[in-house]
């Protein structure tokens, strides 16, 4: 299993573009999530998804679009990029339940000048 | 979603026992206590979890208070490599795929 994979793992955007983060996992897993980490701190979720069909929001949502048409993939769209949004992003699956193990992505290193 | 509390930083020795505390006062009888670590440069990743009662695996051990509103993650010989942040979070069959890290406790090891 190559597990939860992520590309690209680092992108220069400008401020105002818009670009798509990849991430896609072989488990089978239900349970997907976005996270971001700013230099320092931890980490906090963005969206996440509970299935094919079904997402919801996270606790910093704002500048950011998912959509989950497949089981395996669950790529976030940043609409107009800004530099707040200069981050490292990760994106973890489960199978769910309390017992289960999140695997996490290697990331994406996102600068936004 | 009941909340976890850690230190921000810990010091140790290597090769000596760290224990690492966790609070979850408003923790429930169905949360599941999980501690992630996260390496430098990297995603975080699983290092052990438990119910109730005291739990060992190859990494680490995981001791829980007879009342469940604290819990200590033990690593007992402590090498440069287990220089990471390490989270305590709280899971439960309701909030798989949203669980939320806090800042979790920066763990120096010192040669």
């Amino acid at each position: 299993n190559a597990g939860v994979t992520q590309t690209p793992k680092f992108q220069v955007l400008k401020t105002g573009q818009s670009m798509t983060l990849q991430c896609a996992q072989d488990m089978n897993h239900e349970y997907m999530s976005w996270y971001r980490q700013d230099p320092g701190m931890g980490l906090r979720l963005i969206h996440y998804s509970v299935g094919a069909g079904i997402t919801d929001q996270g606790e910093v949502p704002n500048g950011y679009n998912v959509s989950r048409s497949t089981t395996e993939d669950f790529p976030l769209r940043l609409l107009s990029a800004a530099p707040s949004q200069t981050s490292v992003y990760f994106c973890a699956s489960t199978l769910g339940g309390g017992t289960e193990t999140q695997y996490f992505g290697p990331g994406t290193r996102l600068l936004v000048l | 979603d009941a909340k976890t509390t850690q230190p921000n930083s810990m010091e140790s020795n290597e090769e000596e026992p760290v224990h690492l505390p966790c609070n979850h006062s408003t923790i429930s009888g169905t949360d599941y206590i999980h501690w992630y670590r996260q390496l430098p440069s990297q995603g975080p990743e699983y290092v052990i979890h438990g119910l109730t009662s005291n739990v060992n695996n190859r990494m680490a051990s995981l001791a829980i208070a007879e009342d469940r509103k604290s819990s200590t993650l033990i690593l007992h010989r402590a090498t440069l490599r287990d220089a990471a942040v390490y989270y305590c979070i709280l899971r439960n069959n309701t909030n798989a795929g949203k669980s939320t890290f806090g800042d979790g406790t920066t763990l120096t090891v010192k040669p």
